[in-house]
């Protein structure tokens, strides 16, 4: 069974890069897509971006200027960057894994438990 | 402002049948299947109704789904006080090449 965990600082100044990594245990990263969905307190999803195992990316395109998302299957982790932070992107951040059917539709499943990331000087 | 449209709260005495609606354009909804992830107080979210109206193994089959053109309904049957959580609806937008979330249901149990 597939699990993921996020790791990184949980606080980072304004201005700054924040980084995050997601660990993949249990099953292969190949054949997936891997992204990163967030969620201010008390508020809904925000999905921010996705890649392939071969590193294809798609990205939010409110946030796409600022995000990077990066994945090494070789350590079965991927990896989140967003840059110039404000106390905006002040959030719990899940990593997911995309998963599929035959027909190529996708979901997220499974969900890391999530990280609280928090902006402030 | 979220580009799917959720109540943002629905509720039901135990036992009961609760609806969620999910409205969306057909940039999403209409073009692409739906999802719906179950978050409860605390906890990611999970999903619980996949490609429309499929249940990954482990969701009970009171959780049930549909969709119809530009808008999909979650429908909950017999509900028990565990189901208490935020239900969320996602689908890709080929306009946006992304996805879009709803704004979430609050679903409580009186």
């Amino acid at each position: 069974q597939v699990q993921l965990q996020e790791s990184g600082p949980g606080l980072v100044k304004p201005s700054e890069t924040m980084s995050l990594t997601c660990s993949v245990s249990g099953g292969s990263m190949n054949g997936y897509f891997w992204g990163w969905v967030r969620q201010p307190a008390g508020q809904g999803l925000e999905w921010i971006g996705r890649i392939s195992s071969s590193g294809t990316t798609y990205y939010n395109p409110s946030l796409k200027s600022r995000v990077t998302v990066s994945v090494d299957t070789s350590k079965s982790q991927f990896s989140l960057k967003l840059s110039s932070v404000t106390a905006a992107d002040t959030a719990i951040y899940f990593c997911v894994r995309g998963d599929y059917d035959v027909g190529g539709r996708n979901w997220f499943d499974p969900w890391g438990q999530g990280t609280l990331v928090t902006v402030s000087s | 402002q979220s580009v799917l449209t959720q109540p943002p709260s629905a509720s039901g005495t135990p036992g009961q049948r609760v609806t969620i609606s999910c409205s969306g354009s057909s940039s999403n909804i209409g073009s692409n299947s739906v999802n719906w992830y179950q978050q409860l107080p605390g906890m990611a979210p999970k999903v619980v109704i996949h490609s429309n109206n499929q249940r990954p193994s482990g969701v009970p089959d009171r959780f049930s789904a549909s969709k119809s053109g530009t808008s999909a309904s979650l429908a909950i049957s017999g509900i028990q006080s565990d189901d208490e959580a935020d239900f969320y609806c996602s689908s890709w937008d080929i306009s946006l090449n992304g996805w879009v979330f709803g704004g979430g249901t609050k679903l409580t149990v009186l």
